[in-house]
């Protein structure tokens, strides 16, 4: 079975500062990796994933996370922040090859100040 | 655009009532899934729907939770007999395929009385 654990319940930050959301997996099989944003009142959207081949992902908005399978992490950086990222962010793993449920870490909440 | 719907996007309810919460996939997702966020912690898993496979009901937390779809299209999620622990953000979500990422609706809110 597969786990997350993001170790940062809460990140307080501010605007124009770098800032790094940690993962960690558990699994003992090869997995998929994702990042889910979820904006205030709003339902969660994809960010970034790790299926194959680089093992360092970008998302659109400037975010992006490296896949390292010795340390079984996923974290997820920023170099500059906005208010706009103030956010709910979750780690989430599946199965590689045979997707299903998705196991999601408890989130972290960053919060950008100005 | 037509992403994932879910209704109603509110509920409020006596404990020891029924709920019926619904969800319209994207066209052509044969893959559903039903998630449950309690305030302040991450997402449950709760049930998946892979096309006219047996769905996995692995994470249903008791026998008051039941979902159904017909095809490969809407899903409905019923609570019998609801309990204020069953308070939560109900989301679903579809994807193309099981090895494709999910999309997410913007979820119903049920608070139980």
């Amino acid at each position: 079975a597969q786990s997350v654990t993001q170790l940062d319940s809460q990140v307080p930050v501010f605007e124009e500062a770098p800032v790094e959301l940690r993962c960690n997996y558990s699994s003992s099989v090869s997995v998929y990796l994702f990042w889910y944003v979820q904006y205030p009142n709003q339902g969660l959207q994809l960010l970034l994933k790790y299926l194959s081949g680089s093992t360092l992902v970008e998302s659109i908005n400037g975010f992006e996370a490296e896949f390292n399978k010795s340390q079984t992490s996923f974290h997820l950086r920023k170099p500059s922040v906005h208010i706009s990222d103030t956010a709910e962010y979750f780690c989430a793993v599946t199965r590689r090859g045979n997707t299903d449920k998705l196991i999601f870490g408890t989130g972290t909440r960053l919060q950008v100040f100005p | 655009g037509a992403g994932v719907s879910q209704s109603p996007s509110n509920k409020v309810t006596e404990k020891g009532k029924d709920v019926e919460l619904r969800c319209d996939p994207i066209s052509g997702h044969t893959a559903l899934y039903w998630y449950r966020q309690r305030l302040g912690q991450g997402l449950e898993f709760l049930i998946y729907f892979q096309g006219n496979s047996a769905p996995d009901k692995s994470g249903l937390p008791s026998d008051r939770f039941s979902a159904e779809r017909t095809g490969e299209s809407v899903s409905t999620l019923t609570i019998q007999r609801t309990q204020q622990e069953d308070s939560a953000v109900y989301l679903c979500a579809s994807s193309l395929s099981p090895v494709q990422p999910q999309h997410f609706g913007d979820g119903t809110r049920l608070s139980i009385l």
